[in-house]
């Protein structure tokens, strides 16, 4: 069964903080995401990677980084974490040429205080 | 304009009913589409591709219209358990890295 874990489900921190989010995907997946998900906005996308070491800016990449040294692992970094930055977090992976087929891990829903 | 627009809802139907989503987008090179389904605090799954000519998967029917840009969603004998959030999902033109773009999601809540 095809499984994408995320580090924690729930976190709590404090504003200036430096968060990171860990996604470990166990299918070989060239792809990696992140997302964030917010009331009315549905999911927006952070980063992506398609390759170790690769990464492409999404949507919305302000206030965050990424990083990708090895292919089952894609963080999501928050340099100072700011409470416009508490949101629930998704991370995806897909496999090179199937679009389609994006897993996505149980979330982290990040509360900055 | 958002690049994928989605009725946020909520649709509250009876059991049985037939219910009816529509997904609008706004790049008509879009590549792909494909309707995802996410449960109360669960992430979202994939529930069914979308084809040019229409395709069905038991009680769901999907449907996509290039001239006018939009995709739909049909469920037939809504049950209890079909009650989530329906996410619209497109493929852009300009793809790379196997991106998609999400709709905001229509809420469904199925009564007895």
């Amino acid at each position: 069964d095809v499984k994408v874990t995320q580090s924690s489900r729930y976190l709590v921190k404090r504003t200036g903080e430096k968060v990171f989010l860990e996604c470990v995907q166990d299918m070989d997946h060239e792809n990696m995401f992140w997302y964030r998900q917010d009331p009315g906005l549905g999911l927006r996308l952070i980063y992506f990677s398609y390759d170790v070491k690769m990464k492409e800016k999404g949507d919305i990449p302000e206030g965050y980084s990424v990083s990708r040294e090895k292919k089952e692992r894609f963080s999501l970094i928050l340099e100072s974490a700011s409470t416009n930055q508490t949101s629930m977090y998704l991370c995806a992976s897909s496999a090179r040429g199937q679009v389609l087929s994006q897993y996505f891990g149980p979330g982290t829903r990040l509360t900055v205080t | 304009r958002k690049e994928v627009e989605q009725d946020p809802g909520p649709f509250n139907v009876p059991e049985g009913a037939t219910v009816a989503f529509n997904c609008t987008y706004s790049n008509s090179a879009s590549q792909s589409f494909f309707w995802y389904r996410q449960d109360c605090r669960k992430e979202p799954k994939l529930l069914m591709s979308v084809y040019s000519s229409g395709n069905e998967d038991g009680r769901f029917t999907a449907q996509l219209n290039r001239a006018s840009q939009y995709i739909s969603l049909l469920i037939r004998d809504s049950k209890l358990s079909d009650s989530a959030t329906y996410l619209c999902v497109v493929v852009p033109s300009y793809n790379q890295g196997g991106k998609l773009i999400f709709g905001q999601g229509t809420e469904l809540s199925v009564k007895p």
